[in-house]
């Protein structure tokens, strides 16, 4: 698991409240990814890291923001929920881009009412 | 635009068989082919690569796939399947210099007794 953990591990929330997803990674990546997981699409990325405070957005980052302030933590926060928003968010991190793997946390489980 | 497509949505084979899991790609330049599966309730787990070299990649747990530039294609292959092997297998792609893997959406093999 390349020392990737994310936390909550699930979460049911209500429409219209705040949610921050937790990705720590032990290994000292200097690139990490927030994907979410729906069926018939796959993985999407929503933003990355390429350092601390370094951020750029996915393909699906609209009501998503992020940070990073430390190596091993990057935060995905929902500004403010939606039912859209519900799914299985994946962290990943990898040492470098192209041909690096990416390695992929255990995923949380979100819902939102 | 990089994409990927995975044609079947599900595979069934028999125990001991041999099983083929599709995928062709689309990318501007030179490709760098991934796979990965996920079991029920896991995050993401690596299985193989293709960078340069040798078209027949083999990979974790006794799977390989083959690379195909004329055609496109990366199809992930083992000789003889196990009911264990059952699980959701993910292809991906990305190109030199690229931060983006784009993933398809996933093809879900049963291995029957």
């Amino acid at each position: 698991d390349a020392g990737i953990t994310q936390s909550p591990r699930h979460k049911v929330t209500e429409t219209g409240t705040p949610v921050t997803l937790r990705c720590h990674q032990t290994e000292n990546h200097r690139y990490m990814y927030w994907y979410r997981q729906d069926p018939g699409h796959g993985l999407r990325l929503i933003h990355y890291s390429y350092g601390v405070k370094d951020t750029d957005k996915g393909e699906v980052s609209d009501g998503y923001s992020v940070s990073r302030s430390k190596t091993e933590d990057f935060l995905l926060t929902l500004e403010s929920a939606t039912s859209s928003q519900t799914s299985v968010y994946f962290c990943a991190v990898s040492a470098g881009v192209s041909t690096d793997t990416q390695y992929f946390g255990p995923g949380t489980r979100l819902t939102v009412l | 635009a990089q994409s990927v497509a995975q044609p079947e949505d599900q595979v069934n084979v028999a125990e001991g068989n041999p099983l083929t899991v599709k995928c062709t790609y689309s990318v501007s330049g030179n490709p760098y082919l991934f796979w990965y599966v996920q079991y029920p309730n896991r995050g993401l787990q690596f299985l193989l690569k293709y960078i340069t070299g040798d078209n027949l990649v083999k990979g974790s747990y006794g799977f390989e796939a083959e690379f195909n530039k004329s055609q496109t294609s990366f199809h992930l292959k083992k000789p003889s399947a196990l009911v264990s092997d059952s699980a959701l297998y993910f292809c991906a792609v990305r190109v030199l210099g690229g931060n983006k893997l784009t993933f398809g959406t996933g093809t879900q093999l049963k291995v029957e007794l």
